[in-house]
């Protein structure tokens, strides 16, 4: 199984600054049709998860501009630009080029 | 709007069996790939399983193949998760999503427990 290592587990950030998450893939996500299949998700404390980004870099319907995604191969990156109270929670990456689909351990950010 | 409900849940003792429903409304289900995610107590996500369209062929993570299986119903717009010869690593609440976990539901909590 392709396994995916996300850090760090735990991010303090103070409002209004820039976080960041990184995840890396024991393997390389670039499917057989030329796409990489990352994807971000958020969980708030409370409800079910929400997917952020897909295929790396692009943003769902109604993710705020201030969530972006990079990365390539077996490296890939969560970026928020300014920290707000809403972003609170639990974040995953996961795969799905390979199967069975594979999820991060998840990253827990927190207000300083 | 796209709208996903997970129905089914509760507690079953270890070796018995549970069906999970989710009831799918504002997409055309038939066209759709969906999967089941889990989640157990504390815990991160882990992928069950999906069915795709078209005959409705199904993958499952090892730690349920065997036990559990996935089906649809697409005349009335509903995913099943068959749950047997559950045991206490699979209590978890339990959630369905569109294929790529585009769209997800509220999640039903399933407990083994004697």
């Amino acid at each position: 199984d392709v396994v995916m290592t996300q850090s760090p587990l735990s991010l303090p950030v103070t409002l209004g600054q820039p976080a960041s998450i990184s995840c890396r893939s024991s393997q390389s996500l670039v499917d057989s049709d030329g796409n990489t299949y990352l994807s971000w998700f958020q969980q708030r404390p409370g409800q079910s998860p929400r997917r952020l980004i897909y295929k790396v870099s692009n943003r769902d319907s109604g993710v705020p501009d201030r969530f972006s995604g990079s990365g390539s191969g077996t490296d890939f990156t969560l970026k928020i630009s300014r920290v707000e109270a809403e972003d609170v929670g639990v974040y995953y990456c996961m795969q799905d080029t390979h199967w069975p689909y594979t999820f991060g351990q998840g990253t827990k950010l927190e207000i300083k | 709007d796209v709208q996903l409900v997970e129905s089914g849940g509760g507690l079953v003792k270890p070796g018995g069996s549970l069906r999970l429903s989710c009831a799918a409304s504002g997409f055309t289900f038939s066209n759709a790939w969906m999967s089941w995610v889990r989640q157990a107590p504390g815990k991160g996500l882990e992928w069950v399983g999906l069915i795709r369209t078209d005959g409705g062929t199904t993958d499952y993570a090892a730690p349920v193949k065997g036990r559990f299986a996935i089906s649809r119903d697409d005349s009335r717009n509903t995913l099943y998760l068959q749950m047997n010869s559950l045991t206490t690593e699979d209590a978890a609440v339990y959630y369905c999503s569109t294929g790529a976990l585009g769209t997800w539901g509220q999640g039903t909590m399933v407990t083994v427990s004697s």
